[in-house]
């Protein structure tokens, strides 16, 4: 089974400074697509960014970037230039491309973001 | 498209009481999935449908939860009878086939007293 890691409970940034959150998985599978999710207070669960995984190019919108290190099962979603509004839980998910469970959608632990003014 | 559906925002029951849950996805979406969200457990994959079929249930927690799928375009979970343990956020979400993220409603507020 497919899990997903999000060792960082916890982040906090300035505005307008960059921050890092974290992510790694275990898959025995070689064709996946990760995602980054934005949970804002509202609760309502945002796309962020996705990835798949038969592309080295790492994923970017706009002010969000990844580090998609296959080799290593990492999967890190970088904000540049962080607002206010950045201010969320973040989870970080994976779901197969095919195989028997390929709609799934495994989910980390979340990682709550505060930015500072 | 008005997105996920899901009906109602916030429900308030009693323990022993029987709970539905409703979602109207995208339509067009070949996949349905709910979700529960609790602090300590995070998101778990209650059950997911594809062409309005269940193909995954392992996650539902007990005989008390049950799901349906009856068309394409509304789907109900239902706990029967309820518990406070079962206080949680439901989501739902759906996804076409083709595409490769899910879409989620804005969740469901389950408070059982």
């Amino acid at each position: 089974a497919q899990t997903v890691t999000q060792s960082q409970p916890e982040m906090s940034v300035q505005e307008a400074e960059t921050v890092t959150l974290s992510c790694t998985y275990d898959t025995s599978e070689s064709d996946y697509y990760l995602f980054w999710y934005k949970q804002p207070p509202s609760r309502q669960m945002i796309l962020v960014i996705r990835q798949e995984a038969y592309k080295q190019q790492n994923a970017t919108e706009n002010r969000f970037s990844v580090n998609f290190q296959k080799a290593a099962k990492s999967f890190s979603l970088k904000i540049s230039d962080s607002q206010l509004g950045d201010a969320a839980m973040y989870f970080c998910a994976y779901r197969n491309a095919g195989g028997t469970s390929y709609g799934k959608l495994t989910f980390g632990q979340g990682t709550i973001l505060t930015v500072h003014p | 498209d008005a997105g996920v559906i899901q009906s109602p925002r916030h429900e308030v029951t009693e323990m022993g009481q029987e709970v539905t849950l409703r979602c109207k996805p995208i339509s067009g979406h070949d996949y349905l999935f709910w979700y529960r969200q609790t602090m300590m457990r995070g998101l778990e994959l209650l059950i997911y449908f594809n062409n309005n079929v269940p193909i995954d249930d392992s996650g539902m927690p007990e005989d008390r939860f049950s799901a349906k799928m009856p068309n394409a375009s509304f789907s109900t979970l239902k706990i029967q009878p309820s518990e406070p343990r079962d206080s949680a956020v439901y989501f739902c979400a759906s996804r076409r086939q083709v595409h490769t993220e899910a879409f989620f409603g804005q969740g469901t507020r389950l408070t059982v007293v």
